[in-house]
């Protein structure tokens, strides 16, 4: 089993319509988690870290389960900008590699 | 954006040549990270360094080796190219303290191997 998990979509969706990731952890050790974002033929770039109590940006709310093991990362009223691939982040400590999980591809259709 | 900077952009080789890839911060990170991606696999960790002349093997190290000689500069070698390793690299670094897992990537480098 992969160290993280993700649905490789693609996830097709209208405009402003609600989209919703899920990313799985095996490790339960794991401490920091992150959503990055890369468009196609770019880096990956940061979106946002997750924190135990839940955070949101904007239009993107993550969520964290260390019960489950798991990571949300909940996009609202979408755009035709929002198109990206969304790679989920897991590291075990601060001195620990990060492991990227496969990515989600997501499509904002007009 | 963070100052980091890959060079060559693109590169086009021949089984069994030697290729060096090179990254260049200006943000004076102490952490700097070769990745490669290939589809299926997502990005996967060939090396990275900590420091200056301090370097550890990745998850996919066999047939790379690096090389870091001053802060800014981190440099992935391929010693004898295989069709295998055709993929995008990419190079991160990170900072200290709480924000030390925040990677920022370079725009990468194409690596074609014929």
């Amino acid at each position: 089993r992969k160290e993280v998990e993700q649905d490789p979509g693609p996830f097709n969706v209208p405009e402003g319509a609600t989209v919703a990731f899920n990313c799985t952890y095996s490790n339960s050790a794991s401490q920091s988690f992150f959503w990055y974002r890369q468009d196609c033929r770019k880096e990956p770039k940061l979106l946002m870290s997750v924190y135990s109590s839940g955070n949101e940006d904007g239009r993107f709310t993550a969520q964290l389960n260390r019960a489950s093991q798991y990571i949300s990362l909940l996009i609202r009223d979408s755009k035709l900008s929002d198109s990206a691939t969304y790679l989920c982040v897991v590291t075990r400590n601060l001195y620990d590699k990060v492991i990227f999980g496969p990515g989600t591809s997501l499509s904002v259709i007009p | 954006d963070a100052g980091i900077t890959q060079s060559p952009r693109h590169k086009v080789t021949e089984t069994g040549t030697p290729v060096t890839l090179r990254c260049h911060q200006t943000e004076n990170h102490r952490y700097m990270y070769w990745y490669r991606q290939d589809p299926g696999h997502g990005l996967r960790l060939i090396h990275y360094s900590y420091g200056v002349k301090d370097t550890d093997k990745g998850e996919v190290s066999d047939g790379y080796s690096v090389s870091r000689s001053k802060t800014e500069d981190f440099l992935l070698t391929l010693e004898s190219a295989t069709s295998s390793q055709t993929s995008v690299y990419f190079c991160a670094i990170s900072g200290l303290g709480h924000s030390s897992h925040e990677q920022y990537f370079g725009p990468g480098t194409r690596l074609t191997v014929t």
